[in-house]
């Protein structure tokens, strides 16, 4: 059983640039989630995707936006970044349908906006 | 606003001694409190979770205690070892919102040989 990978690992981009996250999902798995977690903090919810469609948002700006694809897998993107966009990016996927509590995490994306 | 808060912010315990971390939610509707551990560079990984129907649970020497009226729940971690030396996270989420999961500001644990 693989787990979730996430890619790339470290980024360091230019304030007002674009920058594309890509997860691939736990085998299984059909629910896709994107947290943000700042130094020192919780991960803070940016949303979900359930086939392939966005299902609940947190308090993020559209600028924030996301795809899940047809085998699960997803993508976050950021426009116009900002320097408090710097964070560490968690995708998290689970099973929704039995067992609604399940999530597996990856290992994130450490954005660094300069 | 902070749905889940959580205390202290760092701890240090001698390795044999219990940790203790406590979370508490405004929130009555939540009904699934999951403990989450992070390790540097890694993302968190869920620990143990509780229902709010059940006032304790005990995986190994990690245990949950859920008081539902005085909307608080801990974490213990007996025995505490240094490989338990990690950030952990207590979360709440809805059941009808679909896994949104709200998390505390963590909880920095040493463990010291």
């Amino acid at each position: 059983e693989t787990g979730v990978t996430q890619s790339p690992t470290h980024l360091i981009k230019t304030r007002g640039q674009q920058v594309t996250l890509r997860c691939s999902s736990q085998s299984g798995h059909n629910t896709v989630s994107w947290y943000q977690q700042a130094l020192g903090q919780g991960p803070q919810f940016i949303f979900q995707y359930y086939r392939e469609e966005e299902n609940g948002r947190g308090n993020f700006p559209p600028r924030f936006s996301g795809l899940q694809f047809p085998n699960y897998s997803s993508e976050l993107n950021v426009n116009a970044l900002e320097l408090d966009d710097s964070a560490l990016y968690l995708c998290a996927s689970s099973f929704r349908g039995r067992n609604n509590y399940g999530y597996t995490f990856g290992s994130g994306t450490r954005l660094t906006v300069v | 606003q902070q749905q889940v808060k959580q205390s202290p912010q760092s701890l240090i315990v001698q390795k044999g001694g219990i940790s203790i971390i406590n979370c508490a939610y405004e929130n009555t509707a939540f009904d699934y409190f999951p403990w989450y551990q992070q390790f540097p560079g890694k993302g968190p990984a869920l620990l143990i979770a509780i229902r709010p129907d059940v006032s304790e649970k005990k995986e190994g020497r990690f245990t949950i205690s859920f008081n539902k009226s005085a909307k608080q729940f801990s974490l213990h971690i007996m025995d505490s070892q240094p490989g338990d030396s990690a950030t952990y996270f207590c979360a709440a989420s809805f059941h009808y919102t679909g896994n949104q999961f709200y998390f505390g500001t963590g909880t920095s644990l040493t463990v010291i040989p």
